[in-house]
């Protein structure tokens, strides 16, 4: 089993829709990322977190460390949000990082 | 542009053979790292830097070894090359030790082909 799982795989949505992509993970960590990979195959940070809530525009990344569980949500969405969303994670004891196998998203017009 | 530039931007070789991937990270920033994307296993951290010394190792092979140079510049060296070895390969640069405490930022990757 993966130590950080990603739901859903796919997810296609309209121009304008909520959307939510989760991560759950099994290790100690002392931080999760949230990556956007272009179709290009460019890769950007999104958000790093450790606890609570981080807003960036329009997205919104969430952390409960007790339950293991960040949400990804990106309001009133948008085409050009369509990008493989990767959440990632500092493993606290090993100075590792581990990554979900992504999400990818395509939001049409 | 993040700022992290990556040479050569696609490198095709065949199998046996030894490459360099360059990575030259964002001015000020200390930290390197290097990771590997194939189609099969997604996303691997292999190593980090910082400011010279190695700081993190992930899932990197005996076959493959990186460093960093004073000019924080680093390098990721690849021998001995399998045709499993083809993919993209991306360095990214922090500013401080990184692990928990620093936002990433991602070089556009050198995508690897060993015939």
């Amino acid at each position: 089993k993966n130590e950080v799982e990603q739901s859903p795989q796919n997810l296609t949505a309209q121009e304008g829709e909520f959307i939510t992509i989760n991560c759950s993970y099994s290790v100690g960590i002392s931080a999760l990322h949230w990556l956007q990979q272009h179709p290009g195959g460019g890769i950007v940070s999104l958000f790093m977190l450790s606890s609570g809530k981080k807003k960036h525009g329009r997205l919104i990344a969430t952390i409960n460390i007790q339950e293991k569980h960040s949400s990804l949500h990106i309001t009133a969405s948008h085409p050009r949000d369509s990008a493989v969303y990767i959440c990632a994670v500092d493993q606290y004891n090993n100075n590792d990082m581990r990554f979900g196998a992504g999400t990818r998203l395509t939001v049409k017009p | 542009d993040s700022g992290v530039t990556q040479t050569p931007k696609h490198l095709i070789t065949a199998t046996g053979q030894r490459v360099t991937l360059r990575c030259s990270p964002r001015s000020g920033d200390l930290s390197v790292y290097w990771y590997q994307q194939s189609l099969d296993q997604g996303l691997q951290f292999l190593i980090q830097y910082y400011n010279g010394e190695e700081r993190a190792k992930g899932n990197i092979l005996e076959r493959f070894s990186a460093q960093q140079f004073p000019d924080l510049h680093s390098e990721l060296n690849l021998s001995s090359l399998e045709l499993g070895d083809s993919a993209l390969y991306f360095c990214a640069s922090s500013a401080g030790q990184g692990v928990g405490t620093d936002t990433q930022y991602f070089g556009p990757g050198t995508r690897l082909t060993v015939l």
